[in-house]
């Protein structure tokens, strides 16, 4: 079974404070890995496609790395609106099987 | 561009009634999945459907629980003789092939009295 672990739970950062939050997985077949962020009381809102080791994604100030058994994402100089659950994903075939997800507070 | 379109947002059910919950995706998708989340938990796969066809429905309890998806209109998803245990969040997502992103809707949230 599909085993996706993401860490820490949560984190508390100052305003340009960066961090890492980690994604680590087991799958049979990835056939990709997904980063999503949620805000409270709204849906999955999609980030990054990552499918081989070695690949890199970046937007704005969150870039997403790939290894052959973890994802990193980098959050650089984080402002408060950047505070929400970030979600890793793994593809397998056609499902997603999700982290529990690390709540990111960011503060002024 | 309208995203996946859910509704009701809030669903408030006596235990023993049916939830009827509908999920429009987004436009050109012929992809929809169904995931729940629990409280305090991750979101888990329910159901994949493509146009009149259930692909796969391995983690759909096999008893209340049904999911259709049909030539015209939304997918539904009806939990029949609802439980307390079925308070959820529940999110569909459509994509326009089963390799790209799924992108969510804002979900039910289904409340059972």
């Amino acid at each position: 079974e599909d085993q996706v672990t993401q860490s820490p739970e949560a984190l508390r950062l100052q305003e340009g404070e960066s961090s890492s939050l980690n994604c680590s997985y087991t799958v049979s077949g990835l056939r990709g890995l997904f980063w999503y962020r949620q805000d409270p009381g709204k849906g999955p809102e999609f980030l990054f496609t990552l499918y081989s080791a070695g690949e890199e994604k970046e937007k704005e100030r969150l870039k997403a790395t790939l290894t052959k058994k973890e994802s990193f994402l980098h959050i650089t100089a984080p402002k408060p609106e950047d505070s929400a659950t970030y979600l890793c994903a793994v593809l397998n075939d056609y499902k997603l099987s999700f982290g529990a997800g690390t709540t990111v507070t960011v503060r002024a | 561009n309208a995203g996946v379109m859910q509704n009701p947002r809030h669903l408030v059910r006596r235990r023993g009634q049916e939830a009827r919950l509908r999920c429009s995706p987004m436009k050109g998708h012929s992809h929809v999945y169904w995931y729940r989340q629990l409280p305090e938990e991750g979101l888990k796969f329910m159901v994949y459907l493509q146009k009149e066809n259930i692909i796969d429905e391995s983690g759909m309890p096999k008893e209340r629980f049904s999911a259709e998806f049909p030539k015209e209109g939304p997918s539904i998803l009806r939990i029949q003789q609802v439980v307390r245990g079925d308070s959820a969040a529940y999110f569909c997502a459509s994509s326009p092939t089963r390799d790209q992103p799924q992108h969510f809707g804002d979900g039910t949230r289904l409340s059972i009295l």
